[in-house]
């Protein structure tokens, strides 16, 4: 099985709410990812979490905030978003022989 | 530093036609090599990859890739292109520490 889920698939947000994003997946993968992707781009990364710790952050602003409950469980916490950062956000994550397996994504619109 | 170039960025073919994505990457290593498909408002889905051993590589829904070293290429093929190939295909290259590095992505087109 190479099932990553995350919920919601769609949100839509005012630019002064909070809300989360979740990313889960069973396949005892010890890295999970954060991507951004925008219309008829590939993705960006944006953060990197391995073995619950946060290894790379692609100088995302603070208005996103990431969180590793587990290692099956990846978040991204959104705070005060600006229209810009409407997009397709992706989850990933990748056992030993760094395989990035993908979820559905979450598209998310910001008002 | 390493980069992926997809050679097209839309590429139209008929049904029942030979289907041929190009990739080329620079790495200043051996690179693991993966070739996605996005299908529209999905997330990316492996079709296959290279990490080592037989150059050529089969994946799935009958698309195969060669890796060729001498010409830093890692071209997606498959004999006979079918409506449902119509996608987004992003070609990727990871030289580790858990960054991917993607190409800009080709939109395939399929013709009846």
């Amino acid at each position: 099985d190479t099932e990553v889920t995350q919920t919601p698939k769609h949100l839509v947000m005012g630019m002064t709410n909070k809300k989360s994003l979740k990313c889960e997946q069973h396949m005892g993968h010890r890295a999970m990812y954060w991507y951004k992707q925008k219309a008829k781009k590939p993705p960006e990364l944006m953060f990197v979490y391995s073995y619950e710790k946060l290894s790379i952050n692609e100088s995302v602003p603070s208005r996103f905030s990431p969180e590793c409950p587990n290692s099956s469980l990846l978040n991204l916490h959104l705070h005060a978003l600006q229209p810009e950062d409407s997009a397709l956000y992706l989850c990933a994550s990748s056992g030993t022989d760094e395989t990035q397996y993908f979820g559905p994504g979450t598209r998310l619109l910001v008002l | 530093a390493q980069s992926v170039t997809q050679l097209g960025s839309h590429v139209s073919v008929s049904e029942g036609a030979l289907v041929l994505l190009r990739c080329n990457y620079s790495s200043s290593v051996p690179p693991y090599l993966f070739w996605y498909v996005q299908y529209p408002n999905q997330g990316l889905q492996l079709l296959l990859k290279y990490t080592t051993g037989a150059t050529l590589v089969k994946g799935i829904n009958g698309f195969e890739a060669e890796f060729k070293k001498s010409e830093t290429s890692f071209h997606l093929t498959k004999p006979s292109a079918h409506m449902s190939d119509a996608a987004e295909y992003f070609c990727a290259v990871t030289p580790g520490g858990g960054k991917l590095i993607f190409g800009q992505g080709t939109e395939l087109s399929v013709k009846p």
